[in-house]
């Protein structure tokens, strides 16, 4: 079976720093994965998806990720944040007769 | 734009009432569908998967009779959450894929769900 895990539930950055948001994924095979974003009292918004044509994946926003089989990562990345980037991220497997299982997410706040 | 819509956005009801919440998709068939909860400040739960033109399959703890799922064409699925009480206040987003298989879900922008 196919989870993740996203190491922080909490991170702060500074506007213009980059982010790094990590998720660890557990899987005895290559997984689909894919990154969403809800902004507060919002609906889900894809980010990104790995599919296994390409281990650096861009998003949209300026967000990419990368697909690390020896490390069994694929961790969210933008080089410079901004202030409408402040939302909570997951990072979700696809799961078992094609639903998707959320893990706890990691928050995102941006500081001026 | 968005390729999911759900409404009502959001809705206040009475004890013991029963609300109902749809779920389409816009330019696409969803032969299924799936209904999540959230909780404040917690991450998604999977509630059941909507299958057209037949039964909801229930996740674990969920009780189907409390939440019932008619999914009766390609692009609605309703969830009607029966005899209502506070402890179902919570926020209920509905998600569908395009195709099946790795194809990632469009989610609906939520219902917020109070009830007093």
């Amino acid at each position: 079976a196919q989870s993740v895990t996203q190491l922080d539930s909490h991170v702060s950055v500074s506007e213009g720093t980059p982010v790094l948001l990590r998720c660890n994924y557990s899987s005895s095979y290559s997984p689909s994965l894919f990154w969403y974003v809800q902004h507060p009292n919002k609906g889900l918004q894809l980010l990104l998806k790995y599919t296994s044509a390409a281990t650096l994946v861009k998003g949209i926003n300026g967000f990419e990720a990368e697909f690390k089989k020896s490390e069994t990562s694929f961790h969210l990345t933008k080089p410079s944040a901004h202030m409408s980037d402040a939302a909570e991220y997951f990072c979700v497997p696809s799961g078992g007769y094609n639903k998707l299982i959320f893990g706890a997410g990691t928050r995102l706040a941006v500081h001026p | 734009g968005a390729v999911v819509s759900q409404h009502p956005s959001w809705v206040i009801c009475k004890s013991g009432t029963s609300v109902k919440i749809e779920c389409r998709s816009l330019d696409f068939q969803a032969t299924t569908m799936f209904w999540y909860r959230q909780f404040p400040k917690q991450s998604l739960m999977l509630m059941a998967t909507s299958n057209e033109g037949s039964k909801a399959t229930y996740e674990q703890g969920v009780e189907k009779d409390k939440f019932l799922i008619n999914h009766a064409s390609l692009t609605l699925s309703t969830l009607t959450v029966t005899s209502a009480h506070p402890e179902d206040s919570s926020f209920y987003i509905c998600s569908a894929r395009r195709t099946a298989g790795n194809s990632p879900l469009h989610f609906g922008n939520g219902t917020r769900l109070t009830v007093t």
